[in-house]
């Protein structure tokens, strides 16, 4: 059984600043990473993903890799209240299934 | 980018009723498609993977019998919950891959998810 932790939060993050989500699975053959965002209510949708190790940014998201250390992280820069939601870690092998963390609830106060 | 149709959002029924859902891939080939459900303040949980013209692989704890899956086609999935019960009672959510997206590197598209409420 693979496991994906994330601390549950929340995290919470003045307008503007850095809001910093970890992630550490335990797979070591885990190949896939992947971020995303859940609004209470709705599914999940793709933030990043990210295969190799070290960073990767798109706009204001930077997802990072450490294999050896089994550690994904998601920087989200100048937040938004609209960033207000769970960010779900999830990871995969080669057998193309997701096993996710139980989600970070971020909180940005306006 | 690739869209994934579930249907219905929203199902509140009684107690021993079956509920079909159906999860669409709208824009392209989905030869694997997973069936997720999420409790209350809980993460996603894989249910199972069904693959087109092939049996489901059920997770360890799913009841095959309960929770009947149909992949027939290309582009259709669907996931009937058998005699439901309260404790049935959760959000189910479709995800797709699509033929062309060889290897494990490549997202998986989730549909909107179905609220099932059993009384």
């Amino acid at each position: 059984q693979k496991e994906v932790e994330q601390n549950s939060g929340p995290l919470s993050v003045p307008e503007g600043a850095i809001a910093s989500l970890n992630c550490t699975y335990s797979d070591r053959g885990s190949q896939s990473f992947f971020w995303y965002r859940q609004y209470s209510g709705k599914s999940p949708e793709l933030i990043m993903f990210i295969y190799s190790n070290g960073d990767k940014e798109d706009g204001r998201f930077t997802a990072q890799l450490n294999k050896a250390s089994q550690y994904v992280s998601l920087l989200i820069r100048d937040s938004q209240p609209s960033d207000s939601a769970t960010y779900l870690c999830a990871v995969s092998s080669n057998d193309y299934k997701l096993s996710f963390g139980a989600g970070t609830t971020v909180t940005v106060r306006a | 980018g690739a869209v994934v149709s579930q249907h219905p959002s929203r199902v509140i029924c009684k107690s021993g009723t079956s509920v079909k859902i159906e999860c669409r891939s709208l824009d392209f080939q989905a030869t694997t498609m997973f069936w997720y459900r999420q409790f209350p303040k809980q993460s996603l949980m894989l249910m199972a993977t069904s693959n087109e013209g092939s049996k489901a692989t059920y997770e360890q704890g799913v009841e095959k019998d309960k929770f009947l899956i149909n992949h027939a086609s290309l582009t259709l999935s669907t996931l009937t919950v058998t005699s439901a019960h309260p404790e049935d009672s959760s959000f189910y959510i479709c995800s797709a891959r699509g033929h062309r997206e060889r290897g494990s590197n490549q997202p998986q598209h989730f549909g909107d998810g179905t609220r099932l409420s059993i009384l």
